[in-house]
């Protein structure tokens, strides 16, 4: 089982649709959780951290489940310019403060 | 946006070259990193870096070798380049727990 995992997509979905990604990550140690955007032939951008008591910005909205071990991310309002692949990105406590990539959502919004 | 920078953007190079692609952050990161990327595929981690002088190798075998003699520079060589390295090569830096930045990637091609 990878440790951290994502749903590839793709996720098709109209202009204006709220769409949600689910991230699950199999360390109970994990620390710091991120969610990256990720153009075609770009490198990744920090979207935003996911704190424990849930996170917004703008149409964004970020949500950690400790008990379930997952992270959320929750787009309203898509826009075209949101297609793009979102990443999952997971820290865990103490060792070797490496983060794990998930592989991606792949999201394409259509007029 | 995160100071950190990757040259040459683009390299199309023979085989049995070696090559050396740059990264330098200013941000005074103890953390870098490199990965690898083909399109449409994940991240692979090939190398990581704690602090000066300190290097390790990622989760994916590579044929490539790093050093870390600087803070703010950790450079990639590959000694003599093969059709197989093709692929886009990303640079990342960060603080402990804090969120990964990029550089923009070298887009490697070996004829």
């Amino acid at each position: 089982r990878k440790e951290v995992e994502q749903d590839p997509g793709p996720f098709n979905v109209p202009e204006g649709a709220t769409v949600a990604f689910n991230c699950t990550y199999s360390n109970s140690a994990s620390q710091s959780f991120f969610w990256y955007r990720q153009d075609c032939r770009k490198e990744p951008k920090l979207l935003m951290s996911v704190y424990s008591s849930g996170n917004e910005d703008g149409r964004f909205t970020a949500q950690l489940n400790r008990a379930s071990q997952y992270i959320s991310l929750l787009i309203r309002d898509s826009k075209l310019s949101d297609s793009a692949t979102y990443l999952c990105v997971v820290h865990a406590s103490g060792g070797s403060y490496i983060p794990t990539f998930g592989r991606g959502t792949s999201l394409i919004v259509h007029p | 946006e995160a100071d950190i920078y990757q040259t040459p953007r683009y390299l199309v190079i023979g085989t049995g070259k070696k090559i050396t692609l740059e990264c330098s952050q200013t941000m005074g990161h103890d953390k870098m990193y490199w990965y690898q990327q083909d399109p449409g595929m994940e991240l692979h981690l090939i190398h990581y870096s704690y602090g000066v002088n300190s290097t390790e190798k990622g989760d994916l075998s590579s044929e490539s070798t790093v050093s870390r003699i600087r803070t703010e520079h950790f450079p990639l060589t590959l000694e003599s380049a093969r059709p197989s390295h093709t692929s886009q090569y990303l640079c990342a830096s960060s603080g402990t727990h804090q969120p990964q930045h990029f550089g923009d990637g070298t887009r490697l091609s070996i004829l």
